[in-house]
């Protein structure tokens, strides 16, 4: 079963730094592209950033471009999110998301971790 | 500010049908880009209902199905049932916006 677990959110300043990780079982981590998915309080779902199987390709929304850095370790089947420069905006709930065998959907989906950024 | 537009909410009887439609542009669904469809039930994380336009993962029943033409997308539910209650979203590439994938605005799907 493919099981996604997020970690690392909380309360941060704005302008502080906060690092996102997506424990991943189930399935070959490697074999995969991955995701990050927000969703505001209240909100519908956003595109953060996408990394591709072997981290060599990465791409951003341009809200958190320069300022989110997308990175996986296929070793340790983690996938990461670090943010900086973080803004009231970024308060959302953060989702990693597996991406589909033959099309860019998002198969499965961690439970999400929660993001505040509030002084 | 989403690129893909669905009405905030639709609601039906149970046993009605009801659609979701998801309205894009030249650059996303009208590009010819696969749409897929989420279900968010209150609480929980997006689960994947349609993928490619019109296929079901495996354990979805077949009375939801989506369907693509020109610059819009639709999502169909059939026998509508008291747990389908939830929020959905539409999802699907835009080569404008430097590789991004983009999400609908939302419907709420309310079972009267």
């Amino acid at each position: 079963e493919v099981q996604l677990v997020e970690s690392g959110g909380g309360l941060v300043q704005p302008g502080g730094s906060l690092r996102l990780s997506c424990a991943a079982s189930g399935f070959t981590f490697s074999n995969y592209w991955m995701h990050w998915v927000r969703q505001a309080p209240g909100k519908g779902l956003v595109w953060v950033s996408r990394i591709n199987s072997d981290g060599s390709g990465t791409f951003y929304a341009d809200s958190v471009q320069g300022r989110f850095t997308i990175s996986r370790d296929n070793a340790k089947n983690t996938l990461f999110l670090q943010m900086n420069s973080l803004r009231a905006e970024d308060t959302a709930v953060y989702y990693c998301a597996r991406n589909c065998d033959s099309t860019s959907c998002y198969q499965s989906w961690g439970q999400g971790t929660l993001v505040t950024v509030s002084s | 500010q989403s690129v893909l537009t669905q009405p905030p909410s639709v609601s039906g009887a149970p046993g009605q049908r009801v659609t979701i439609s998801c309205t894009g542009s030249g650059s996303n669904i009208g590009a010819g880009y696969d749409v897929h469809w989420y279900q968010q039930l209150p609480g929980t994380a997006p689960k994947l209902l349609i993928y490619a336009d019109n296929n079901r993962p495996s354990g979805v029943p077949d009375r939801f199905s989506g369907s693509k033409s020109g610059t819009s997308a639709s999502l169909a539910i059939t026998g509508l049932q008291a747990d389908d209650e939830a929020d959905y979203y539409c999802q699907t590439f835009d080569h404008t916006l430097s590789g991004s994938d983009v999400f609908g605005t939302g419907t709420k799907v309310t079972v009267l």
